[in-house]
Protein backbone atom coordinates (compact mmCIF):
# COMPACT_ATOMS: atom_id res chain seq x y z
CA UNK A 1 0.00 0.00 0.00
CA UNK A 2 1.08 3.30 -1.21
CA UNK A 3 2.23 5.74 1.94
CA UNK A 4 3.03 9.21 1.21
CA UNK A 5 4.89 11.44 3.65
CA UNK A 6 5.72 15.30 3.51
CA UNK A 7 8.43 17.34 5.55
CA UNK A 8 8.20 19.40 7.32
CA UNK A 9 4.71 19.38 8.56
CA UNK A 10 4.97 23.08 9.25
CA UNK A 11 6.93 26.06 7.96
CA UNK A 12 7.52 29.67 8.55
CA UNK A 13 10.13 32.01 6.55
CA UNK A 14 10.55 35.53 5.77
CA UNK A 15 9.31 37.11 2.41
CA UNK A 16 11.66 36.51 -0.45
CA UNK A 17 13.13 33.25 1.01
CA UNK A 18 13.55 30.32 -1.46
CA UNK A 19 12.40 27.18 0.13
CA UNK A 20 11.68 23.24 -0.28
CA UNK A 21 9.19 21.07 0.66
CA UNK A 22 9.83 17.35 0.49
CA UNK A 23 7.01 14.50 -0.24
CA UNK A 24 8.38 10.99 0.14
CA UNK A 25 6.42 7.64 -1.29
CA UNK A 26 7.21 4.17 -0.56
CA UNK A 27 5.89 2.44 -4.28
CA UNK A 28 7.90 4.11 -6.62
CA UNK A 29 5.37 2.53 -9.32
CA UNK A 30 3.45 5.53 -10.22
CA UNK A 31 2.53 7.32 -13.25
CA UNK A 32 2.52 10.54 -11.83
CA UNK A 33 2.72 13.28 -9.01
CA UNK A 34 0.74 16.21 -8.66
CA UNK A 35 1.26 18.79 -6.12
CA UNK A 36 -2.10 20.93 -4.79
CA UNK A 37 -2.25 24.32 -2.43
CA UNK A 38 -5.01 24.00 -0.07
CA UNK A 39 -6.63 27.26 1.98
CA UNK A 40 -7.56 25.92 5.39
CA UNK A 41 -10.47 23.75 5.19
CA UNK A 42 -11.20 24.68 1.57
CA UNK A 43 -10.72 23.05 -2.10
CA UNK A 44 -7.26 21.98 -3.85
CA UNK A 45 -6.24 24.00 -6.13
CA UNK A 46 -3.80 21.74 -8.60
CA UNK A 47 -0.05 23.19 -9.35
CA UNK A 48 2.34 21.18 -11.10
CA UNK A 49 1.82 17.77 -12.78
CA UNK A 50 5.01 15.72 -13.10
CA UNK A 51 4.73 12.84 -15.14
CA UNK A 52 6.92 9.53 -14.26
CA UNK A 53 9.12 10.13 -17.38
CA UNK A 54 10.32 13.34 -16.27
CA UNK A 55 12.64 14.96 -13.91
CA UNK A 56 11.09 18.32 -12.99
CA UNK A 57 8.35 20.89 -14.28
CA UNK A 58 8.08 24.58 -13.58
CA UNK A 59 5.50 27.26 -13.26
CA UNK A 60 6.48 30.58 -12.18
CA UNK A 61 8.02 30.55 -9.35
CA UNK A 62 7.55 26.80 -8.84
CA UNK A 63 9.76 24.23 -9.17
CA UNK A 64 8.48 20.46 -8.93
CA UNK A 65 11.22 17.15 -8.99
CA UNK A 66 10.81 13.86 -9.58
CA UNK A 67 12.95 11.23 -8.16
CA UNK A 68 11.04 7.67 -8.53
CA UNK A 69 13.51 5.64 -7.51
CA UNK A 70 14.69 6.81 -4.28
CA UNK A 71 10.91 7.40 -3.95
CA UNK A 72 11.14 11.21 -3.86
CA UNK A 73 9.70 14.40 -4.68
CA UNK A 74 10.39 18.36 -3.76
CA UNK A 75 8.39 21.36 -4.65
CA UNK A 76 11.17 24.49 -4.63
CA UNK A 77 8.97 28.18 -4.54
CA UNK A 78 11.34 30.55 -5.25
CA UNK A 79 11.49 34.28 -3.85
CA UNK A 80 8.30 33.41 -1.33
CA UNK A 81 5.55 35.88 -0.62
CA UNK A 82 2.80 36.15 2.12
CA UNK A 83 0.45 35.21 -0.21
CA UNK A 84 1.90 31.91 -0.65
CA UNK A 85 1.05 30.97 2.67
CA UNK A 86 -1.08 27.94 2.50
CA UNK A 87 -0.80 24.28 2.96
CA UNK A 88 0.55 22.40 0.24
CA UNK A 89 0.02 18.83 -0.38
CA UNK A 90 1.74 16.35 -2.56
CA UNK A 91 -0.02 13.46 -3.86
CA UNK A 92 1.05 10.31 -5.89
CA UNK A 93 -0.74 8.82 -8.67
CA UNK A 94 -0.78 4.65 -9.11
CA UNK A 95 -3.49 4.19 -11.24
CA UNK A 96 -7.12 4.87 -10.41
CA UNK A 97 -6.60 7.27 -6.96
CA UNK A 98 -4.25 9.81 -5.35
CA UNK A 99 -2.45 8.78 -2.30
CA UNK A 100 -2.05 11.94 -0.25
CA UNK A 101 0.46 13.06 1.98
CA UNK A 102 -0.50 14.87 5.43
CA UNK A 103 0.96 18.53 3.95
CA UNK A 104 2.46 21.18 4.72
CA UNK A 105 1.64 24.33 6.13
CA UNK A 106 3.49 27.17 4.86
CA UNK A 107 3.39 30.67 6.27
CA UNK A 108 5.52 33.20 4.78
CA UNK A 109 5.95 36.53 7.11
CA UNK A 110 6.08 40.28 5.50
CA UNK B 1 -10.59 27.73 -16.98
CA UNK B 2 -12.75 24.66 -16.43
CA UNK B 3 -14.37 24.08 -13.24
CA UNK B 4 -15.82 21.24 -10.69
CA UNK B 5 -18.44 22.36 -9.33
CA UNK B 6 -20.06 21.18 -5.60
CA UNK B 7 -23.14 21.87 -4.14
CA UNK B 8 -23.68 22.71 -1.18
CA UNK B 9 -20.66 24.34 -0.03
CA UNK B 10 -21.30 23.26 4.05
CA UNK B 11 -24.22 21.13 5.03
CA UNK B 12 -25.15 19.87 8.25
CA UNK B 13 -27.40 17.05 9.12
CA UNK B 14 -28.67 14.92 12.30
CA UNK B 15 -27.24 11.58 12.54
CA UNK B 16 -29.15 8.99 10.94
CA UNK B 17 -30.16 11.19 7.94
CA UNK B 18 -29.77 10.72 4.59
CA UNK B 19 -27.67 13.08 2.44
CA UNK B 20 -26.79 13.72 -1.12
CA UNK B 21 -23.66 15.89 -2.01
CA UNK B 22 -23.69 16.97 -5.59
CA UNK B 23 -21.20 17.58 -8.19
CA UNK B 24 -20.46 18.87 -11.86
CA UNK B 25 -17.51 17.14 -12.95
CA UNK B 26 -15.40 18.85 -16.31
CA UNK B 27 -17.97 18.10 -19.13
CA UNK B 28 -14.77 16.54 -21.42
CA UNK B 29 -13.70 14.56 -18.28
CA UNK B 30 -14.71 10.70 -18.12
CA UNK B 31 -13.25 9.43 -14.45
CA UNK B 32 -15.08 10.61 -11.55
CA UNK B 33 -14.05 10.40 -7.85
CA UNK B 34 -14.79 11.53 -4.37
CA UNK B 35 -12.13 12.08 -1.69
CA UNK B 36 -13.10 12.93 1.71
CA UNK B 37 -10.90 15.49 4.41
CA UNK B 38 -11.72 14.35 8.10
CA UNK B 39 -10.40 17.43 10.02
CA UNK B 40 -6.61 17.36 10.61
CA UNK B 41 -6.30 14.32 8.81
CA UNK B 42 -4.98 13.52 5.07
CA UNK B 43 -7.40 13.83 2.29
CA UNK B 44 -8.68 10.15 1.52
CA UNK B 45 -9.64 8.41 -1.49
CA UNK B 46 -13.52 7.03 -1.56
CA UNK B 47 -14.44 5.54 -4.95
CA UNK B 48 -14.00 6.38 -8.81
CA UNK B 49 -16.41 5.87 -11.16
CA UNK B 50 -15.92 5.46 -14.88
CA UNK B 51 -18.79 4.54 -17.55
CA UNK B 52 -21.35 4.32 -15.39
CA UNK B 53 -20.01 2.43 -12.74
CA UNK B 54 -17.49 1.65 -10.09
CA UNK B 55 -14.58 1.17 -11.46
CA UNK B 56 -12.87 0.98 -8.04
CA UNK B 57 -13.48 1.80 -4.02
CA UNK B 58 -11.77 2.04 -0.45
CA UNK B 59 -12.82 0.34 2.54
CA UNK B 60 -14.69 3.38 3.71
CA UNK B 61 -16.65 3.05 1.28
CA UNK B 62 -19.08 0.70 2.59
CA UNK B 63 -22.77 -0.04 1.96
CA UNK B 64 -23.40 3.32 3.45
CA UNK B 65 -22.18 5.06 0.69
CA UNK B 66 -23.58 5.27 -3.21
CA UNK B 67 -22.49 7.01 -6.45
CA UNK B 68 -24.79 7.75 -9.37
CA UNK B 69 -24.73 9.93 -12.54
CA UNK B 70 -28.35 10.81 -12.90
CA UNK B 71 -27.66 12.51 -15.81
CA UNK B 72 -25.15 13.65 -18.24
CA UNK B 73 -23.64 16.55 -16.11
CA UNK B 74 -24.13 15.61 -11.98
CA UNK B 75 -22.58 13.00 -10.34
CA UNK B 76 -23.88 12.71 -6.93
CA UNK B 77 -22.53 10.92 -3.69
CA UNK B 78 -25.19 9.86 -1.52
CA UNK B 79 -24.60 8.22 2.72
CA UNK B 80 -27.67 6.82 3.61
CA UNK B 81 -27.75 7.23 7.51
CA UNK B 82 -25.02 9.42 8.35
CA UNK B 83 -22.85 8.51 11.58
CA UNK B 84 -21.14 11.42 13.47
CA UNK B 85 -17.56 10.16 11.85
CA UNK B 86 -18.81 10.83 8.56
CA UNK B 87 -18.12 14.52 9.10
CA UNK B 88 -15.67 15.72 6.89
CA UNK B 89 -15.14 17.77 3.53
CA UNK B 90 -15.85 16.06 0.88
CA UNK B 91 -14.46 16.57 -2.85
CA UNK B 92 -15.68 15.67 -6.00
CA UNK B 93 -12.47 15.38 -8.59
CA UNK B 94 -12.51 14.31 -12.79
CA UNK B 95 -9.79 13.82 -15.20
CA UNK B 96 -10.25 13.07 -18.62
CA UNK B 97 -8.11 9.76 -18.95
CA UNK B 98 -6.27 7.87 -16.65
CA UNK B 99 -3.09 5.78 -16.72
CA UNK B 100 -1.26 9.04 -15.38
CA UNK B 101 -1.13 11.42 -18.36
CA UNK B 102 -3.62 14.17 -17.24
CA UNK B 103 -3.70 15.82 -13.80
CA UNK B 104 -6.77 15.81 -11.43
CA UNK B 105 -9.25 18.57 -11.27
CA UNK B 106 -11.01 18.59 -7.39
CA UNK B 107 -14.06 20.89 -6.62
CA UNK B 108 -14.12 22.95 -3.56
CA UNK B 109 -15.47 20.78 -1.52
CA UNK B 110 -18.69 19.78 0.75
CA UNK B 111 -17.76 20.39 4.29
CA UNK B 112 -20.52 17.79 5.84
CA UNK B 113 -21.42 18.14 9.68
CA UNK B 114 -23.41 15.62 11.54
CA UNK B 115 -24.85 16.05 14.18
Amino acid sequence: KQEVTQIPAALSVPEGENLVLNCSFTDSAIYNLQWFRQDPGKGLTSLLLIQSSQREQTSGRLNASLDKSSGRSTLYIAASQPGDSDTYLCASNAGNMLTFGGGTRLMVKP
Amino acid sequence: EPEVTQTPSHQVTQMGQEVILRCVPISNHLYFYWYRQILGQKVEFLVSFYNNEISEKSEIFDDQFSVERPDGSNFTLKIRSTKLEDSAMYFCASNRGTGGLYGYTFGSGTRLTVV
